[in-house]
This record gives C-alpha cells, structure tokens and sequence, in this order.
C-alpha cells in the first residue's frame, strides 16, 4: 500500500521565518510530488510541483527532493500570517495513471 | 479558463437517501478524477476517467457509489443509500492527459448525512 507521511503538526513559526515542511512517501516507483495548499473548508490549491532530485525555486517556495532517501520538503521564506494553511503532500506513480496519493497534511501557522 | 466546477456546494441528506453530485472539468482536460476527503485526513483517491472511459476505482468505491461521464465532459457521482460514513468532502480535479501533470480542484461539495 502506497503511503505518504507528514507530521500533522501543528508548525507554528513567527511572521517573516522560514518554516519547513516535510513528507515521506513509500512508493520507489513515485515519479511526480505535489505541495498543496489548503485553507480551512476550502479544496487544495497547487503550490508547487517537482519531478527531479535537487531543488526547485518559485517565489517565497523552495521544494527539495531526494528520492535515495524518498523525501520531498517546501520551505517557505518570509512566511506570512497568510501563508496559514494546511499544506498537503501528493505523489503521483506515473505508471501511465495519474492518481495522486496524499499524506494528511500538516497544519501551518504564522503568527504576527 | 474557468476551472473545475462542483454542484451543489453543499448537500444535507437524511440517511438512506439518495445523492448525485456534478464536476466540470477545465475545459479541454481528458482526465478526470472524484477523490473524498474527511476531516483531518487528506484526499482519498475515488475513481479515474479518460474522456468517457472509467480506468481505475479505488476500494474504497463501494457498491452504492458510482460514477460516470458520458460525453467526456461534465461528470457524476451518485452515492445511493447514503450512510453517516459518507459525509465527507466529495472533490473532483480535471487534467490535461499528459505525463508529470498536475491535477487542479475544484471547490468540493460537502455532504452531511443525518
């Protein structure tokens, strides 16, 4: 069974901080990783994706991935109280289907 | 571009009773997908469509759930018989049908089952 594993958090950090996110996934075959971002009573809203080992830069986002070890993070700069949300991991097996397997979230927030 | 939409936003239903739920697709997407999300839990991948075709149901798609798209385009989802189990936050997302792609939500439909 395909797992995705994320602290559920909590994650609390102060406005203008980096926070760091963090998932592992179970499944070697996984190609394609999602960040989500999801406000409370909303659905999920793409953040960034990552096919590749090593880093990749959008704005305030940062995703790594590192498939040896089967991790993939976002790091978040200057996180603002807006950036207050439920981040969800999701990784794609890319076997020819294109089901996503999401971790349960960890929950961000950014105080003033 | 108009995005993935889902009617109703919101559905209250007695137990036993049953439902349908609509998804539209970004327009041109051949790839469709129903996932259920509970509270604390992510989304839970339901069942796959690729144009018309049903490609993949989950397990946890029982019997008094189905799903179809008849023309490729708009879909349903109709849960018959419905249990308190049931309620949920019903998502759908649409994809364009190629490799490494991203799948984009709409805004969910959130059933209560009394």
């Amino acid at each position: 069974q395909k797992e995705v594993e994320q602290n559920s958090g909590p994650l609390s950090v102060p406005e203008g901080a980096i926070a760091s996110l963090n998932c592992t996934y179970s499944d070697r075959g996984s190609q394609s990783f999602f960040w989500y971002r999801q406000y409370s009573g909303k659905s999920p809203e793409l953040i960034m994706s990552i096919y590749s080992n090593g880093d990749k830069e959008d704005g305030r986002f940062t995703a790594q991935l590192n498939k040896a070890s089967q991790y993939v993070s976002l790091l978040i700069r200057d996180s603002q109280p807006s950036d207050s949300a439920t981040y969800l991991c999701a990784v794609n097996e890319d076997s020819g289907y294109s089901t996503l397997t999401f971790g349960k979230g960890t929950m961000l927030l950014v105080s003033p | 571009d108009t995005g993935v939409s889902q009617n109703p936003r919101h559905k209250i239903t007695k137990r036993g009773q049953n439902v349908t739920f609509r998804c539209d697709p970004i327009s041109e997407h051949n790839r469709l997908y129903w996932y259920r999300q509970t509270l604390g839990q992510g989304p839970e991948f339901l069942t796959y469509f690729q144009n018309e075709a049903q490609l993949e149901k989950s397990r946890l798609l029982s019997d008094r759930f189905s799903a179809e798209r008849p023309k490729g385009s708009f879909s349903t989802l109709e849960i018959q018989r419905t249990e308190q189990g049931d309620s949920a936050m019903y998502l759908c997302a649409s994809s364009p049908g190629q490799r490494q792609e991203t799948q984009y939500f709409g805004p969910g439909t959130r059933l209560l089952v009394l």
